[in-house]
């Protein structure tokens, strides 16, 4: 059963727009959320995080926007350059921290 | 720069074979991880240890046990290696805080 869903394997964007990247949860219990992105043949790199008391972080071009009733989370890239191109996992985790659980990934490619 | 490091990036092994993946930090972290990562399915969680000759059970232990004897190693076992262990396994480690550092993986490939 899994307890982080990215519906979307797969999403293209143009050079410049805006990427929106989503996730959902199930487990009320989580209250930390994260993004890695993943190039191929490298293992997942830290992106941007968001903890339950808050509803946004922003990084740069990178925002994280956390809806904790919707049990929805979702990554926004603005502007979207080609370097961005990656699979971006998103995780969520509860105070243990032990429990890290991942979604089944998104596959963004920005075209220039 | 700080690292996770596996031993090998690619392995094929058959059917049977008892299989080794070996997972090196070298921060001094307590917690180490092992995820497996399919397609459609994400990342998965294996194995981890918070500390020296600990262990607990992830999601999906079956087929798999682990050893960490040294706290800058944490093994992946395949006790006897099935066609459906085929995937790319992932180790990582953290300290306090959420930040998982990962290794870059090993693709695992058993015929």
């Amino acid at each position: 059963d899994q307890q982080v869903k990215q519906n979307s394997p797969s999403l293209s964007v143009q050079e410049g727009r805006i990427s929106i990247l989503n996730c959902d949860y199930t487990n009320s219990m989580f209250d930390y959320f994260l993004w890695y992105k993943k190039y191929p043949a490298e293992g997942p790199t830290f992106l941007i995080s968001i903890s339950s008391i808050k509803d946004k972080n922003e990084d740069g071009r990178f925002t994280v926007f956390l809806n904790k009733s919707a049990k929805h989370l979702s990554l926004h890239i603005v502007p979207s350059q080609p370097g961005d191109s990656a699979v971006y996992f998103c995780a969520a985790s509860g105070s243990n921290n032990n429990d890290m659980r991942f979604g089944a990934g998104t596959r963004l490619t920005v075209k220039p | 720069d700080v690292k996770v490091t596996q031993s090998s990036r690619y392995l094929v092994k058959r059917t049977g074979e008892k299989v080794f993946l070996e997972c090196v930090q070298d921060m001094d972290h307590e917690n180490m991880f092992w995820y497996r990562q399919d397609p459609g399915l994400g990342l998965r969680l294996i194995y981890f240890s918070y500390d020296v000759k600990m262990k607990e059970k992830g999601d999906i232990p079956e087929g798999y046990s682990v050893s960490r004897e040294k706290k800058e190693r944490f093994s992946l076992i395949l006790e006897s290696a099935s066609t459906n262990q085929t995937s790319m396994y992932l180790c990582a480690s953290r300290a306090g805080g959420y930040g998982y550092t990962f290794g870059s993986g090993t693709r695992l490939t058993v015929v």
